[in-house]
């Protein structure tokens, strides 16, 4: 069974814009991270936010936790091509156990 | 910069033959999963184990999934026999959970291309 939800599906944007994702789930976290897969290959860890905090930065990502409302939301500031990727948030209930959404495919356009 | 190895990147197979997929976890990371990912869906835990043992199996098609990690380092997940709905990636992760620093990240294989025919 799937946790996470990603919202929207597919989003395609212009280089140098911003790119928001967004992520639901239904029960509570240790931790929930967002994962990166380019087309056909393994998937790469971005940012792990914990459920006691609201915020977190890294590079051009900026990640956000809102626990009251089991969601997160992931920004790519100044997005460019090589953003060309599908976006997991994955949640972490207990033990590593990770259960992944389905996904947001960003195209980003040169 | 370590990596987690998978072997075969592709495999086709017809329908009713065995399968085995290999990985090799970054050295030191005692925990070790297998995922599976459809075409156009997230990854679904399939096995994870902590040095030699299953943590949890709960996802894994017994009936004709099996995995191991014998030294408690490498790991086999072999199917047997492929069904075509068995057609997806087989992604493979390592983590140094319980281990410290770190430890909650998962860090992917390649991941193998089944294809069943």
């Amino acid at each position: 069974s799937q946790q996470g939800e990603e919202d929207p599906q597919a989003l395609s944007i212009q280089e140098g814009e911003n790119a928001t994702m967004n992520c639901s789930y239904k029960t509570s976290i240790n931790n929930l991270q967002w994962y990166r897969q380019n087309s056909g290959r393994g998937l790469v860890h971005l940012i792990l936010i914990r459920s006691n905090e609201r915020e977190k930065h890294s590079g051009r990502l900026r990640v956000t936790l809102d626990t009251s409302k089991k969601s997160s939301s992931l920004l790519i500031t100044a997005s460019r091509a090589a953003d060309t990727a599908s976006y997991f948030c994955a949640t972490d209930l207990s033990q590593g156990n990770l259960i992944f959404g389905k996904g947001t495919k960003l195209s980003v356009k040169p | 910069e370590a990596e987690v190895a998978q072997s075969p990147r592709y495999k086709i197979t017809e329908k009713s033959q065995a399968v085995a997929f290999w990985c090799d976890p970054i050295s030191g990371h005692a925990t070790l999963y297998w995922y599976r990912q459809i075409l156009g869906q997230g990854p679904e835990l399939l096995v994870q184990f902590q040095d030699e043992s299953v943590v949890d199996d709960s996802q894994l098609p017994k009936d004709r999934f099996s995995a191991e990690r014998l030294k408690g380092v490498d790991s086999t997940l072999k199917i047997q026999p492929a069904e075509l709905g068995d057609s997806a990636m087989y992604l493979c992760a390592s983590s140094s959970l319980g281990q410290g620093f770190d430890q909650e990240t998962q860090y992917f294989g390649p991941g193998t291309r089944l294809l069943v025919l």
